[in-house]
């Protein structure tokens, strides 16, 4: 039972084009999203998140949108850059009453190009 | 340290054999979780500690994983008789607290059973 379902495992696009990642879930008791960056033999880092009561958070080139009835969220990178071609993961909370535990998608890796 | 960190980076053992990895978190976050990421999948939740809170293992697929985390701090994950199936990256992951969202991420360890 996929609750963060995460269904393009792979993206590419060219270096300073728009990158969409998108992210869908099927607990409506989630209530905050984040999205993670991993690259190869690291740790996932945080990247950025947003509150079930926005529907919008900008943070520099990274803007993740959310979309509650929809029960979708998308990251979009813009310009995308070389540097963040890495894993992202989508990851939701507040279906457990423990604001860290995590649940986490699969995955979608992006290459951006030259 | 300033990060979470991991060890062994790398684990090579035998079928059969048992194994333990190690966290050390941040000082001074009392939450912490243990996932693995299988080839090609997400972050599967393992199990988390809170503080002096009984664990939440809910996440541990058999009898043969085990975790302990000693006296607040540093924890170890514990596999007997380790399977093929094992074959994964074990990831430990921090937080300041149960009411903090983001995790802070160890580099992982790469277990491999032959």
């Amino acid at each position: 039972d996929q609750q963060v379902k995460q269904n393009s495992p792979s993206l590419s696009v060219q270096e300073g084009r728009i990158s969409i990642l998108n992210c869908d879930y099927t607990n409506s008791m989630f209530d905050y999203f984040l999205w993670y960056k991993k690259y190869p033999a690291e740790g996932p880092t945080f990247l950025i998140s947003i509150s079930s009561i926005k529907d919008k958070n900008e943070d520099g080139r990274f803007t993740v949108f959310l979309n509650k009835s929809a029960k979708h969220l998308s990251l979009h990178i813009v310009p995308s850059q070389p540097g963040d071609s890495a894993v992202y993961f989508c990851a939701a909370s507040g279906s457990t009453g423990t604001a860290s535990k995590l649940t986490f998608g699969t995955g979608t890796r992006l290459q951006v190009t030259l | 340290g300033a990060g979470v960190s991991q060890s062994p980076s790398n684990k090579v053992t035998e079928k059969g054999k048992d194994v333990e990895l190690r966290c050390d978190p941040i000082s001074g976050h009392t939450a912490l979780y243990w996932y693995r990421q299988s080839l090609g999948q997400g972050l599967e939740f393992l199990i988390y500690f809170q503080g002096n809170s009984a664990p939440d293992k809910s996440g541990l697929p058999s009898d043969r994983f085990s975790a302990e985390r000693t006296g607040g701090s540093v924890s170890t994950l514990t596999i007997q008789r380790t399977q093929q199936e094992d074959s994964a990256v074990y990831l430990c992951a921090t937080t300041s607290g149960p009411s903090s969202y983001e995790q802070y991420f160890g580099p992982g360890t790469r277990l491999t059973v032959t």
